[in-house]
């Protein structure tokens, strides 16, 4: 079983929907959780961090964690072709030393 | 303020050559973490380390890789003796020290590693 999982995609939305992305991780231990942005020939950019149960939200973007299920999402609403992108969900490890990535997920918005 | 600083942005290197990846944390930051990252893959970890520290290289190849942060100067990510496998963007990340923000990761541009 991979550390972070997510499914690869591409997800493709129409401009103006809402995009989910969705991650599992299998350290039960883990306290911290991100989801990075990486565009194409790009280096990765935080977008958000959570670290409690629940909804956090900045501006378009909604990061939701459950701890119990070990899952986290990242729902983009009002998606612009300029969200297109790949989006990495990390993790960082009960050690608190390392942050893991998953594969990320292709999303295409299309105008 | 500069990001992280990463050179060279691309290096080519023959087989058997050695490869020097070097970079520079963003002002303030003491935490520097390598990555790699092969197409259409994530990032994978490597090692994480603090001036004159390797607090954790899990992720690092038990032969011809090794990294250093030293007390004054860039970190360093040195490759011995290259093989065509280790082509592929390596990213440096730096983050402050402290309880929460040493946690979030600020990347550098990569350095494009290609072994003919």
């Amino acid at each position: 079983q991979k550390e972070v999982e997510q499914n690869s995609g591409p997800l493709s939305v129409p401009e103006g929907a809402i995009a989910s992305l969705n991650c599992t991780y299998s350290d039960r231990g883990s306290q911290s959780f991100f989801w990075y942005r990486q565009y194409s020939g790009k280096s990765p950019e935080l977008i958000m961090f959570i670290y409690s149960n629940g909804d956090k939200e900045d501006g378009r973007f909604t990061a939701q964690l459950n701890k119990a299920s070990q899952y986290v999402s990242l729902l983009i609403r009002d998606s612009q072709p300029s969200d297109s992108a790949t989006y990495l969900c990390a993790v960082l490890n009960t050690g608190g030393f390392k942050t893991i990535f998953g594969a990320g997920t292709r999303l295409f918005v299309k105008a | 303020n500069a990001g992280v600083m990463q050179n060279p942005r691309h290096l080519v290197r023959r087989r058997g050559q050695e490869a020097r990846l070097r970079c520079s944390p963003m002002k303030g930051h003491s935490h520097v973490y390598w990555y790699r990252q092969l197409p259409e893959e994530g990032l994978k970890f490597m090692v994480y380390l603090q001036k004159e520290n390797i607090i954790d290289e899990s992720g690092m190849p038990k032969e011809r890789f090794s990294a250093e942060f030293p007390k004054e100067g860039p970190s360093i990510l040195r490759i011995q003796q290259v093989v065509r496998g280790d082509s592929a963007a390596y990213f440096c990340a730096s983050s402050p020290a402290g309880p929460r923000g040493g946690e979030k990761l600020f990347f550098g541009s990569g350095t494009q590693l290609s072994v003919l």
